[in-house]
């Protein structure tokens, strides 16, 4: 069964480095999407990607953050300087037909620990 | 604001029982609405979407309220594997999903 990849698993970084998370989408998806789930906290909305740009973004995406596509099966999150409260688990997820009808399969997620 | 409420539990019911949340949303202007399932430490998956006319897939049964809005997921005769956390889950009419706070379900032998 095709699935959405993630690497790293886990990554933990020094506060102010820069990060790029990875995920491989299932192939034949065109909608991409990073959310991200702090421990204990509920799923929050990150970005959305198609047609190579971003269609949506939360106001969490900030200039700190951001996406790339740069060959035909990798979709990448950046984040520039990172700060203690980007700890949480980072999930990619892609879909064939968008979300509003259609389902998003995630990835395992990337788990970011910022010290 | 748009947001998705539930209600954080933990449910915690004999296998065999039947069970059931709610959720209520905040936007009555909402697109379509989801049910999915996490595992500690997983990722979401999608368990059933929840349509106007409300639908079953085996022994889940979600059904949408859009006058009141609020969703609700029943499930019946439950399993072990069934013990998770449940997300119910609004798209408000764009790329993005607005996921609730999930709610604990355990299944007890």
């Amino acid at each position: 069964e095709p699935e959405v990849t993630q690497t790293p698993s886990h990554q933990v970084t020094q506060m102010g480095q820069e990060v790029i998370l990875r995920c491989v989408p299932i192939s034949n998806h065109l909608y991409f999407y990073w959310y991200r789930q702090i421990l204990g906290q509920k799923v929050e909305f990150l970005v959305s990607f198609y047609n190579n740009e971003i269609s949506e973004k939360s106001e969490i995406f900030d200039d700190q953050f951001s996406v790339e596509r740069p060959d035909g099966s990798n979709f990448t999150l950046k984040i520039r300087s990172t700060k203690l409260e980007d700890s949480a688990m980072y999930f990619c997820a892609s879909s064939e037909i968008g979300s509003v009808t259609g389902e998003l399969f995630f990835g395992e997620g990337s788990r970011l620990t910022v010290l | 604001r748009k947001e998705v409420e539930q209600d954080p539990g933990p449910f915690n019911v004999p296998e065999g029982a039947t069970v059931a949340f709610n959720c209520t949303y905040s936007n009555s202007a909402s697109q379509s609405f989801f049910w999915y399932r996490q595992d500690c430490r997983k990722e979401p998956k999608l368990l059933m979407s929840v349509y106007s006319s409300g639908n079953e897939d085996g022994r889940f049964t979600a059904q949408l309220n859009r006058a009141s809005q609020y969703i609700s997921l029943l499930i019946r005769d439950s399993k072990l594997s069934d013990s998770a956390t449940y997300l119910c889950v609004v798209n408000f009419g764009n790329e993005k999903l607005t996921f609730g706070t999930g709610t604990r379900l355990t299944i007890i032998p």
